[in-house]
């Protein structure tokens, strides 16, 4: 089964309107990354999280990891056409043996309407 | 600086032959990661390097997948006898890899693979 879900899948806004996705796990999260993939191109890196409680932003971007560390949030402000592209969440899984594994949500889509 | 490069950007070929991609990481970082997204899929872990050992092969999909990694650097995932539902697009990120801390992972721009 997924370990992370991303909500919405999809999101369709206005240019200048707020909007959040979000991304739950049912384990507690070691690190927690939001990803932004534009098509034909690969992902580009927004953000880490670690801490419990922990917020960052950049730009007009915020991302938020919740106390437990099993639910984030990537909140968006004033949306521009630029912010269009895919959303993903990665998670930092340690596999044993020394070797760590990303595991991805499916991803939210979103697009803007100027 | 360079970020992550590889290559070819876009592969077709038919169904039963090998293919190879390849992987330059960025200068520097030890750990290297090929990953798979296939249509209407999240990203799929396939391996992960530590300069040039691979702890854990479970992510591969099956035997036709090897993958290896030469002076710490360059990596090359190789598919055998490829089959339709190889096609996807096949990322190669890399970071800084220190046991036990979460880092971050720069990506390539990935390869496009179309087995007709």
């Amino acid at each position: 089964s997924q370990e992370l879900e991303q909500s919405p899948q999809s999101l369709i806004v206005q240019e200048g309107k707020n909007l959040t996705i979000n991304c739950t796990s049912s384990k507690t999260l070691y690190g927690l990354y939001w990803y932004k993939q534009k098509y034909g191109e690969g992902l580009i890196f927004l953000m880490m999280l670690q801490k419990g409680g922990e917020e960052k932003s950049h730009e007009k971007i915020t991302a938020k990891l919740d106390e437990k560390k099993q639910q984030s949030s990537l909140h968006i402000t004033a949306s521009q056409p630029s912010h269009a592209g895919i959303y993903l969440c990665g998670a930092d899984r340690y596999s044993g043996a020394g070797s760590y594994q990303l595991t991805f949500g499916k991803g939210t889509k979103l697009s803007v309407i100027p | 600086g360079a970020g992550v490069s590889q290559s070819p950007s876009n592969k077709v070929t038919e169904k039963g032959k090998d293919v190879e991609l390849r992987c330059d990481p960025i200068s520097g970082h030890t750990a290297l990661y090929w990953y798979r997204q296939s249509l209407g899929q999240g990203l799929e872990f396939l391996i992960y390097f530590q300069g040039n050992s691979a702890p854990d092969k479970s992510g591969l999909p099956s035997d036709r997948f090897s993958a290896e990694r030469t002076g710490g650097s360059v990596s090359t995932l190789t598919i055998q006898r490829t089959q339709q539902e190889d096609s996807a697009v096949y990322l190669c990120a890399s970071s800084f890899r220190v046991a036990e801390w979460a880092d971050e992972q720069y990506f390539g721009p990935g390869t496009r693979l179309t087995v007709t």
